[in-house]
């Protein structure tokens, strides 16, 4: 199973808008709404930020929002703080009841 | 409080064998689904391995398939992940992770046993 694809890094300014990509096939994003994604502090454990393509868990800024097109997902973060500085990974379920994530995205605010 | 605790990381020689546990408290354990997953040193998310809630269809990445087995104590609140005949690329940090209820990702994660094999 490859990795998801993701650019391996993003920057913005503080209050900016942004968009990180992640792109899959039909057997993983294109075929599921299973879609997730996980910020990550250096040392830290990931945090579930999104999940089902545009859901977010409780506690979760309503900054961060997410979408999917095709085998396309993305991740939008709105109003950029300078906490939201870190990786950030999306995961999807595929077909072999698997999970495949991809390879990070470095943001820098 | 959700909590998830992994333990049992090391350092271990190529070739030997190693069994981590995750202890899990404030929720049902027992029905809900778990899974492992590590990080290489400076590098991304590796999905490793699931065990279902209820009934027994774990499922493996590839690249650990026929070396690494997962289970479940549900008396003990308590999943584990025998790893053996290990290699120089499995060193990595293993987070335990349990699936969030009724969905396929991961909504609390441990604090990860870092796992070394070397010579």
């Amino acid at each position: 199973q490859s990795a998801l694809t993701q650019p391996a890094s993003v920057s913005g300014s503080p209050g900016q808008s942004l968009t990180i990509s992640c792109t899959g096939t039909s057997s993983d994003i294109g075929g599921y709404d299973y879609v997730s994604w996980y910020q990550q502090h250096p040392g830290k454990a990931p945090k579930l930020m999104i999940y089902n393509v545009s859901n977010r868990p409780s506690g979760v800024s309503n900054r961060f929002s997410g979408s999917k097109s095709g085998n396309t997902a993305s991740l939008t973060i709105s109003g950029l703080q300078a906490e939201d500085e870190a990786d950030y990974y999306c995961n999807s379920y595929t077909r072999s009841n698997t999970w495949v994530f991809g390879g990070g995205t470095k943001l820098t605010v | 409080e959700v909590q998830v605790v992994e333990s049992g990381g090391g350092v271990v020689q190529p070739g030997g064998s190693l069994r981590l546990s995750c202890a899990a408290s404030g929720f049902t354990f027992k029905s809900n689904a778990m899974s492992w997953v590590r990080q290489a040193p400076g590098k991304g998310l590796e999905w490793v391995s699931f065990f279902p809630g209820s009934g027994y269809d774990p499922n493996y990445a590839d690249s650990v398939k026929g070396r690494f087995t997962i289970s479940r104590d549900n008396s003990k609140n308590t999943l584990y992940l025998q790893m053996n005949n290990l290699r120089a690329e499995d060193t990595a940090v293993y987070y335990c992770a349990k699936h969030y209820s009724g969905n396929w990702c991961f909504d609390y994660w441990g604090q990860g046993t870092l796992v070394t094999v070397s010579s």
